[in-house]
């Protein structure tokens, strides 16, 4: 079946540093999904690509779709303590039913 | 918030009890699903449902069975509950529309001794 993997598992940064995170998809994307999990809350919907090499902005979160729609990066740009928690990207299978997340990237921003 | 509760929010039970979580939603939405989180492994899908009694399985589906007798409600049972299936488990509804987003309920804790 379809999967869905993310690298780093977790990353520490200064509070003012970039961080990204990367996802892979064992099959070809229709769409890829973001959503960010603060610590002790549920997953909430931050975006969807879905053009080949699509970019998207977020104040300071961009989003890539890449060429092949097989992977996606999302990139913080100076992050701050109110960016901490779990990003996991997600995609559906072919038939549109089942969305297969990631496992995450676990961000922490020391102050 | 898309008008999902879910219950309970907290539950210790013993090995080998059933055990069942309801998730209830407000807005009519067709597509429910069910999903457990564990620390290393993200979000795996255990079941879904896209009407009623329209049910099928996710990734994770042994050891758990579902149901939906009715639009609002998505039961997910644990027949003889295992330590195994200590988690978090989240519903979630899916916007209308093909590949459309996820608005999750708050989660459930599940510990099972």
């Amino acid at each position: 079946g379809q999967q869905v993997m993310q690298i780093p598992q977790y990353q520490h940064v200064q509070e003012g540093e970039d961080f990204t995170t990367y996802c892979n998809s064992s099959t070809t994307l229709s769409n890829i999904q973001w959503y960010k999990q603060r610590p002790g809350g549920h997953p909430v919907f931050l975006i969807q690509l879905v053009k080949s090499g699509e970019v998207k902005k977020q104040k300071r979160l961009t989003f890539q779709f890449g060429e092949a729609k097989k992977n996606s990066s999302l990139h913080i740009t100076a992050t701050q303590t109110t960016d901490v928690g779990t990003y996991f990207c997600a995609g559906y299978n072919n038939a549109g039913n089942m969305l297969t997340f990631g496992g995450g990237t676990r961000l922490m921003v020391k102050p | 918030d898309a008008g999902i509760t879910q219950s309970p929010r907290h539950k210790v039970t013993e090995t080998g009890t059933p055990v069942t979580l309801r998730c209830h939603q407000t807005e009519n939405h067709r597509y429910m699903y069910w999903y457990r989180q564990d620390p290393g492994h993200g979000l795996r899908l255990i079941h879904y449902s896209y009407g009623v009694k329209d049910t099928d399985k996710g990734e994770v589906s042994d050891g758990y069975s579902v149901s939906r007798s009715k639009t609002e409600d998505f039961l997910l049972t644990l027949e003889s509950a295992t330590s195994s299936q200590t988690s978090v488990y989240f519903c979630a509804i899916r916007q209308a529309g093909r590949n459309g987003e996820l608005f999750f309920g708050e989660g459930s804790r599940l510990t099972v001794l």
